[in-house]
């Protein structure tokens, strides 16, 4: 049974430092992994996609790395801010499209 | 486009009611999920469609909770009779393809009293 964890459950930053989240999965046989940002009170956000086939993505300043072999995926923000402070969670895809979540892991960035 | 719509946005009921939730997933897109959110166990899949047709349905806690697909704009998730435990936020969302992001609505807040 596939089992995504997330570290660390919460992260307080200053702005503009930057910053890694960790996600990792117990059953290496993923279809993709996916990235996403959940505000309080609203539903789920999809920041980055990446297929298994694949090691990174990027989209502004965020970077999704994905080690396939070893279970784990990071997720680097950059320069960071008020505005990224949110629940971040991370999901592995099966090859039948069923979509296993972690626990998230919630960001402060203080001004 | 007007994204993952699901009604009512929150519910509240006494426990022994039928709750039906609804959800319009996005136009064209082919897979379909309904997870529960709670403080203590996070985000579960409950069931999830493809092409309309239910994949995987070994969330579902009980026989109490059904949902159904009867086509690609509309998907209903029933409980019956509702349980205090059962009081979460529903959320549903859709995808084009596996290889697609996932798409989520804004979610039901349900109370059961």
């Amino acid at each position: 049974k596939q089992e995504v964890t997330q570290i660390p459950a919460a992260l307080s930053v200053p702005e503009g430092e930057n910053l890694v989240l960790n996600c990792s999965f117990t059953d290496s046989a993923i279809y993709n992994l996916q990235w996403f940002r959940q505000d309080p009170g609203k539903g789920l956000t999809s920041l980055l996609l990446i297929q298994s086939s694949q090691r990174e993505q990027t989209s502004g300043r965020l970077n999704a790395s994905l080690d396939k072999s070893s279970g784990r995926s990071t997720l680097y923000i950059a320069a960071s801010q008020p505005g990224d402070s949110a629940t971040y969670l991370c999901a592995v895809s099966s090859n039948t499209g069923k979509l296993i979540f972690g626990q998230g892991t919630t960001l402060q960035v203080k001004p | 486009d007007a994204g993952v719509i699901q009604s009512p946005r929150h519910e509240v009921t006494e426990m022994g009611q039928e709750v039906t939730l609804r959800c319009k997933p996005i136009s064209g897109h082919n897979s379909l999920f309904w997870y529960r959110q709670t403080m203590m166990r996070g985000l579960e899949l409950l069931i999830y469609f493809n092409n309309n047709v239910p994949i995987d349905d070994s969330g579902m806690p009980e026989d109490r909770f059904s949902a159904k697909m009867p086509n690609a704009s509309f998907s209903t998730l029933k409980i019956q009779p509702s349980e205090p435990r059962d009081s979460a936020v529903y959320f549903c969302a859709s995808s084009l393809s596996l290889d697609s992001p996932l798409h989520f609505g804004n979610g039901t807040r349900l109370t059961v009293t």
